[in-house]
């Protein structure tokens, strides 16, 4: 079970919108919608940003949305502000009651 | 409110074994599934495996399948991960989380660090 791939990093200025990507196989990502996203704080637990591709879960603003085409998923982050400086991370059904990360993207807030 | 609230931090030798919990609270125990996902120091998430409460069922993923058992206590809401034969390389932060909405996690324990010295 190889790790899903998620470039190392992303950025941009307040206001402007980031998108992460997160590039599984036929047999994760691309096989199910059961693709979640997380968002990490230095020291602090992952926070469900997304679930099922592209369902925000109550409390989570709407500047977050969710994708997918084939075996990728996408996180988009809209109207960057400076709290949204994280490490992201998807993760995936992958069959047989099984789940994968991804490697994780350290967004920067310019 | 919903709480999961895991036990501190623990020091072991290579060799030896270790058993992290994690207390539920604010949710009826039993209706959901309890995933453990580990985060070694500077690295990315990695999911171990998941325990049904109600039944006693796990699945663990291919890594972890033959030196990590998750248990569950119904009696007092509270699962449990052991690792054995601990290495070096199990130095990481370990994560109970409720599987609240399908396949996805939506509350998580603070964290057990447990670091493996010899």
């Amino acid at each position: 079970q190889s790790a899903l791939t998620q470039p190392p990093s992303a950025s941009g200025s307040p206001g402007q919108s980031v998108t992460i990507s997160c590039t599984g196989t036929s047999s994760d990502v691309g096989g199910y919608n059961y693709v979640s996203w997380y968002q990490q704080h230095p020291g602090k637990a992952p926070k469900l940003m997304i679930y099922e591709v592209t369902k925000r879960p109550s409390g989570v603003p709407d500047r977050f949305s969710g994708s997918k085409s084939g075996n990728t998923a996408s996180l988009t982050v809209s109207g960057l502000q400076a709290e949204d400086e994280a490490d992201y991370y998807c993760n995936s059904y992958a069959g047989s009651n099984n789940y994968v990360f991804g490697s994780g993207t350290k967004v920067t807030v310019l | 409110q919903v709480q999961l609230v895991q036990s501190e931090t623990e020091v072991k030798k290579p060799g030896a074994s270790v058993k992290v919990s994690c207390e539920a609270s604010g949710y009826t125990f039993t209706g959901y599934y309890l995933h453990w996902v580990r985060q070694a120091p500077g690295q990315g998430l990695e999911w171990m495996g998941w325990i049904n409460p109600n039944s006693g069922d796990t699945n663990y993923a291919p890594k972890f399948q033959d030196w990590v058992t998750m248990t569950s206590d119904t009696s007092i809401n509270t699962a449990y991960m052991e690792v054995r034969r601990l290495r070096s390389d199990d130095t990481a932060v370990y994560y109970c989380a409720r599987e609240g909405v399908k396949a996805a996690r939506d509350y998580w324990g603070q964290g057990t660090l447990v670091t493996v010295s010899s």
